[in-house]
């Protein structure tokens, strides 16, 4: 089972931040939080990890708490091409190559 | 440079019979993994293969297996189908299974029906 928890839904206004919360409360010391979307019909895409420092990419900022038990993924100006299902997945780096995915969350951006 | 590519795209079997996929990975990655998605289950994790050995393994019946090449193309194959095996199975590629940076690079999946 996923040990993440997120909203089912969100709705974001486009050029607005989008703001995808994600709890996490039982992460383990080396786990990860990753970030990956799936655009309707294609493959999941890499969006941004960390580990416990906020990090920030040409995509999203990645803002976790300072007791690791929640994170939030900031897309700084949503656009219409960022409407798709957001999943927050913890993973270990020895535990490669195996994701698992929870329900995520679907972000409807409008115009 | 050439992403995962996966073939076939889409694939229509009946129940019982068997079918094999294939997956071509980024050039240079040597981390294979395998997804099935389905509107009931979500994306749920498969296996995983580096240099052609099994390192990962979810909770799959053992119908579903797999196989990396010298290569690092990978196959999985489904063995007497069932209804329930209709989804789409999605790879991945990444370039290396240690360390911390382990971003996965998806392919497009292929489609399987199965009636």
């Amino acid at each position: 089972d996923a040990k993440t928890t997120q909203p089912p839904s969100m709705d974001c206004a486009e050029g607005r931040a989008a703001n995808l919360p994600c709890n996490h409360s039982t992460i383990s010391g080396n786990e990860y939080v990753y970030w990956y979307r799936q655009i309707h019909s294609q493959g999941p895409q890499y969006i941004i990890h960390g580990l416990k420092n906020n990090e920030t990419n040409e995509m999203a900022s990645l803002i976790i708490t300072e007791d690791r038990k929640s994170s939030t993924l900031i897309l700084p100006h949503a656009t219409l091409r960022d409407t798709a299902v957001y999943y927050c997945i913890l993973s270990s780096s020895g535990n490669t190559g195996k994701l698992i995915f929870g329900q995520g969350t679907t972000l409807q951006v409008k115009p | 440079k050439a992403g995962v590519t996966q073939t076939p795209r889409y694939l229509i079997k009946t129940r019982g019979q068997q079918v094999t996929l294939s997956c071509s990975p980024i050039s240079g990655h040597r981390s294979v993994s395998w997804y099935q998605q389905t509107p009931g289950q979500g994306l749920q994790f498969l296996f995983e293969y580096f240099s052609e050995t099994q390192r990962n393994k979810g909770n799959f019946p053992g119908r579903f297996s797999g196989r990396q090449f010298s290569n690092s193309r990978s196959e999985m194959n489904v063995s007497t189908l069932e209804l329930g095996d209709s989804a789409l199975y999605l790879c991945a590629s990444s370039l290396s299974p240690a360390g911390e940076y382990r971003e996965q690079f998806f392919g497009p999946g292929t489609r399987l029906t199965v009636l």
